[in-house]
């Protein structure tokens, strides 16, 4: 089945303590993008990849870091969590490196005490 | 800067049409999407435009007028399984050497009555 699949679903962890989200997807795409979701606030790109070792950042890119060293896997890294990153978290991926037609990931709902 | 404007929310009657507005400013614009995005779940693609016109698709259509900065979601024959959020997002093209970066529209909650 084609998907994009994020782990873990759900985090609660605590300010400071390095985590990482994964994002997989099995469609051969070539671009792949983090989001953040928040109330009011609606989604913000955080980072994009249009191929492999390519990324840039996107409109809140604060706080995270990326890699793209496989086609199919897209990390998103928090070196040290704060409480202003508990949101929802959704990975994307699209065909193209132009982002057309993005297929979402079920979101990653993280808490930051 | 971008600034991407949609209503909040709408309310609207099973069976009927609704029309759900977009405006957006952006620099290096190169095309515009509109999502699906019910409670609690991700978002899933309905269109894309990158030329000035109607997109029609079923039930829903979507128009662009790139002058005008604005873009419009037309649905049809309003079922209750509509009731969601709709997020309109924009492509532009980030810089010389890079990619494509979306930014999106807070998104319009539409209720579906009986």
């Amino acid at each position: 089945e084609a998907q994009v699949t994020q782990n873990p679903r759900y985090l609660i962890t605590v300010t400071g303590k390095k985590l990482t989200v994964t994002c997989s997807q099995n469609m051969n795409h070539e671009y792949m993008s983090w989001y953040r979701q928040d109330p009011g606030l609606g989604l913000r790109q955080i980072y994009y990849s249009m191929n492999v070792e390519v990324t840039d950042k996107g409109d809140v890119p604060e706080g995270y870091k990326v890699s793209r060293k496989e086609k199919r896997n897209f990390p998103l890294i928090l070196e040290s969590p704060s409480p202003n990153q508990t949101s929802l978290y959704f990975c994307a991926s699209s065909p193209g490196q132009g982002g057309e037609t993005q297929y979402f990931g079920p979101g990653t709902r993280l808490l930051v005490l | 800067g971008q600034n991407i404007d949609q209503p909040t929310e709408m309310t609207a009657t099973e069976g009927a049409i609704v029309q759900i507005n977009c405006t957006y400013q952006t620099s290096g614009f190169n095309g515009l999407f509109w999502y699906q995005q019910h409670a609690g779940e991700a978002p899933t693609f309905l269109s894309y435009n990158v030329l000035d016109g109607l997109e029609e698709k079923g039930r829903f259509s979507s128009f662009l007028s790139r002058s005008k900065g604005y873009s419009y979601l037309l649905l049809k024959e309003l079922q209750m399984k509509d009731s969601a959020s709709y997020l309109c997002a924009v492509r532009r093209r980030a810089n010389s050497n890079s990619g494509y970066a979306l930014n999106f529209g807070k998104g319009t909650s539409l209720l579906v009555t009986p």
